[in-house]
């Protein structure tokens, strides 16, 4: 089925491990972001790429990178994790923004 | 900082009742979006405004836009136990390249 796939489903890391949250979409979209969700929070804006090749920080960017290679494609990397990065995190995508978005179902993250 | 701010943070209402859920939001916006959220669950869109928009439907949804306010309304209409989920209003950043998120809205519908 087309849509948002993320992976893993859930994930536990130790303090200071690294890991890449894996996120891809088939819609041919060229806008795709990711968001950590804790609880009050709401959605918190992380990274964002609005094509290949190009990336931006969003409101919570520390202690995360990202990079866009193709265009199905939008990784999400962990340096070295801490308990704050505790969260659930989803990807999400949009052909060009003026239109809503498609969420993956998450990763839930605990880092321990 | 976040863009939206839903009030209020939670709503509890019975099943075939309305239920209404507002938006306020800061800086000026091309469309603001709603979306909702089951328990453990990812976003799903709802429904889209644009900026020149006052109001939209679909299906039991109603919003409405006023942004001499900076502020939507999301109704709905005749609740139903299914519609049980957190809502969040979304409006993009500065360049209209990733959304802004509020905290949302809890509705438990009992039936």
């Amino acid at each position: 089925n087309a849509g948002v796939t993320q992976t893993p489903k859930f994930q536990v890391l130790k303090t200071g491990q690294s890991m890449t949250l894996q996120c891809a979409q088939d819609m041919n979209h060229e806008y795709m972001s990711w968001y950590r969700q804790d609880p009050g929070m709401g959605l918190r804006l992380i990274h964002y790429s609005v094509g290949a090749g190009i990336t931006d920080q969003g409101e919570v960017p520390n202690g995360y990178n990202v990079s866009r290679s193709t265009t199905e494609d939008f990784p999400l990397r962990l340096l070295s994790a801490a308990p704050s990065q505790t969260s659930v995190y989803f990807c999400a995508s949009s052909y060009s923004g003026r239109e809503g978005y498609t969420f993956g179902s998450g990763t839930r993250l605990t880092v321990v | 900082s976040q863009q939206g701010e839903e009030d209020p943070q939670a709503l509890s209402i019975q099943e075939g009742e309305n239920a209404t859920m507002n938006c306020s939001y800061k800086t000026s916006i091309n469309n603001l979006q709603w979306y909702r959220q089951n328990s453990g669950r990812g976003l799903v869109h709802l429904i889209l405004i644009r900026s020149n928009e006052r109001e939209k439907h679909s299906g039991r949804l109603r919003v409405t836009l006023d942004t001499s306010k900076k502020s939507s309304s999301l109704l709905i209409t005749a609740s139903r136990a299914a519609d049980t989920a957190s809502y969040f209003c979304a409006t993009g950043n500065q360049a209209g390249t990733a959304l802004i998120f509020g905290k949302g809205t809890t509705l438990s519908v009992s039936s």
